[in-house]
């Protein structure tokens, strides 16, 4: 595609649900990077994967957070027994090699 | 642990200014700096740095770099109402990006 794109673009959940994020990358980049960004801060940095496999999952905050990327191409970002904390905007990026584009991120609310 | 500190964190100025946005930085493995503008919720891409003193410029924005006193400045020339947006400084280390707080910027008419 011509952007990364990232769905659902909203999600509302309640405490205690479990909610999957799904990131398409652009295409041919074999780089990901999942961040999230609450009000008023920078995105912070939560997991990178090159190719299938995570090089670097030292930004999940819990166990509670699992990411994939199975086929090198799409990921999914997985939150287990949410938190209200957990509220923010889940961005994700890919890079080929250098500078990252970031899709439009999806906006996580926990009731 | 890496820092990226940017100042201010906000401010207001006409149409037609000329503003500076500044970064400083403290990281380990330093690779790279970049700048993203987010409008609404995806950062986009305006520069990366690598190297010191080595100007980058497109149309009415430039940045450059000093890796000796490890911070940055973007430039804005002549703005527009368009350039309203948060302006997000971050280092690349080994592929992380660190960001920083941001910079909001509101150019009134």
């Amino acid at each position: 595609g011509a952007g990364v794109s990232q769905t659902p673009s909203n999600k509302v959940t309640e405490k205690g649900k479990y909610v999957e994020l799904r990131c398409d990358p652009i295409s041919g980049h074999t780089a990901l990077y999942w961040y999230r960004q609450s009000l008023g801060q920078g995105p912070e940095f939560l997991i990178y994967f090159q190719g299938t496999g995570a090089a670097d999952d030292s930004g999940l905050p819990n166990d509670r957070f699992f990411a994939v990327r199975p086929e090198g191409s799409v990921s999914t970002l997985k939150i287990q027994r949410t938190e209200r904390g957990d509220s923010a905007v889940y961005l994700c990026a890919s890079s080929l090699a250098g500078e990252q584009f970031f899709g439009p991120g999806t906006r996580l609310t926990v009731l | 642990e890496d820092k990226v500190v940017q100042s201010p964190l906000s401010l207001v100025v006409h149409e037609g200014d000329t503003v500076t946005l500044n970064c400083s930085y403290e990281v380990t493995n330093f690779r790279s700096l970049l700048w993203y503008k987010q409008e609404k919720k995806a950062p986009t891409f305006l520069f990366m740095l690598t190297s010191s003193g080595i100007e980058k410029k497109s149309g009415r924005l430039s940045s450059i770099l000093d890796k000796k006193e490890l911070f940055s400045i973007l430039n804005i020339t002549a703005t527009q109402t368009g350039d309203s947006a948060i302006y997000l400084c971050a280092t690349g280390a080994n592929s992380k990006l660190t960001f920083g707080k941001g910079i909001t910027l509101s150019v009134r008419p």
